[in-house]
């Protein structure tokens, strides 16, 4: 089975704190994106980054950017200078190549920024 | 305006009753998708479709059905809804060339 896990159910930061959010995975392809989502308490499912797997260069938006490792099979989100507005639920997700996008999401790490 | 519409944006209905979840879109994609969202599960895929003819189970299909009623419309139903159905029920579509996945605002569904 492929699968996406996010083992830190929640998080905190301090505000204009660095926080890393750690997810893996489990494919057996070599060509695929890897996503994050936010979702703030609006319940808006909000894009955060994208990234393509045969790219070996880390996305970067802004003050998400990610650390990919395509060997270990991990796809950690990094927010720098967190702001209150950060706090949210980030799910990792993972669409399956081969012409058929069925995307898998990860449980979820809840993220609270503390001022 | 939104380019992913779901409604109702919440809904409380009685155990048995049929419920319908409506989405359309107006970005012009073939490829629409039902998820349920529950705490700690994340989403779950129920039902998707790559055009009006094609439509696919997802991993938890058992007790809904689906109609794709054009290119931009598709809805979810529950033929008879049930307590453990009470969750949050999201529509997406998604862009072929980049892969990600465009979602409403959600349907915040209780069977009481």
């Amino acid at each position: 089975a492929q699968t996406v896990t996010q083992s830190q159910p929640e998080m905190s930061v301090q505000e204009a704190e660095t926080v890393t959010l750690s997810c893996t995975y489990d494919t057996s392809e070599s060509d695929y994106y890897l996503f994050w989502y936010k979702q703030p308490p609006s319940r808006q499912m909000i894009l955060v980054i994208r990234q393509e797997a045969y790219k070996q260069q880390n996305a970067t938006e802004n003050r998400f950017s990610v650390n990919f490792q395509k060997a270990a099979k991990s796809f950690s989100l990094k927010i720098s200078d967190s702001q209150l507005g950060d706090a949210a639920m980030y799910f990792c997700a993972w669409p399956n190549s081969g012409g058929y996008q069925k995307v898998t999401f990860g449980i979820g790490t809840k993220l609270q920024v503390i001022p | 305006d939104a380019d992913v519409t779901q409604t109702p944006r919440n809904r409380i209905t009685k155990t048995g009753k049929r419920i319908m979840l409506e989405c359309s879109q107006t970005k012009g994609h073939d490829r629409m998708y039902w998820y349920r969202q529950d705490p700690g599960l994340g989403l779950r895929l129920i039902y998707y479709s790559f055009d009006v003819k094609d439509i696919n189970k997802g991993e938890i299909s058992d007790g809904y059905s689906v109609s794709r009623q054009a290119q931009a419309k598709f809805s979810l139903s529950l033929e008879s809804a049930i307590p453990n159905q009470t969750a949050l029920y999201f529509c997406a579509t998604s862009d072929l060339e980049r892969g990600e996945l465009f979602f409403g605002s959600g349907t915040q569904l209780s069977v009481l």
